[in-house]
């Protein structure tokens, strides 16, 4: 079975400050690893992708993500907190035709 | 290029109605993923049509149906509304025949009260 479970469902950062949102997964076969961030009362937005390349993986906005297949998890980052990415995030997991989402960490950033 | 967009953007129903969703797809796009969004959590899959089939469903019932015409544009079906269907229904499209590493494009969703 494939899942993502995201470790805390709130965040709070300092504006500046290192960022690091927690994704773990289980999959049966080599993951397609995904993350989204959502603004208010918008769809969801691709930030990154990881499709079996490069382990360590560049997004838009600053994020990135790292894929570690032997703790089977696929942490975003981004080294300093600006305002502007307070938001949803979600983790994703594809397996065929199916994305399966985490429930979401809600980030805030505290200026 | 037009995003995803999808219409209306509110809708409030009573138990036991029906509703149709829709959804235009990103110029160019073939595939349409159709999502529900309760609050507090992340999206569940629903279906996703390509090339006018439905090529693969989630964890939902009959009642759930969808459709997608020569255009691309897609329409999500629920019948019986229950109130457990209130939520935020996401529409995604994408170009591919829906493997793993095509891109969806979300649209901003409707948010489906049910009373």
């Amino acid at each position: 079975a494939q899942s993502v479970t995201q470790l805390g469902s709130h965040v709070s950062v300092s504006e500046g400050a290192l960022v690091l949102l927690r994704c773990n997964y289980s999959s049966s076969v080599p993951p397609y690893l995904f993350w989204y961030v959502q603004y208010p009362n918008q769809g969801l937005q691709l930030l990154l992708k990881y499709t079996s390349a490069a382990t360590l993986v560049k997004g838009i906005n600053g994020f990135e993500a790292e894929f570690k297949k032997s703790e089977t998890s696929f942490h975003l980052t981004k080294p300093s907190a600006h305002m502007s990415d307070a938001a949803e995030y979600f983790c994703a997991v594809r397996f065929g035709n199916q994305f399966y989402f985490g429930t979401g960490t809600s980030l805030t950033v505290i200026p | 290029e037009t995003g995803v967009t999808q219409s209306p953007t509110h809708l409030i129903k009573t138990r036991g109605q029906q509703v149709t969703l829709r959804c235009s797809s990103q110029s160019g796009h073939n595939t349409v993923s159709w999502y529900q969004q309760a609050l507090g959590q992340g999206p569940q899959f629903i279906f996703q049509y390509y090339r006018e089939e439905e090529n693969g469903r989630g964890n939902f019932p009959p009642r759930f149906s969808g459709l997608q015409f020569p255009n691309y544009s897609s329409e999500l079906n629920v019948n019986a509304l229950e109130l457990d269907d209130s939520a935020l229904y996401l529409c995604a499209s994408s170009y591919g025949s829906g493997g793993a590493t095509d891109t969806q494009y979300f649209g901003p969703g409707t948010r489906l009260t049910v009373l």
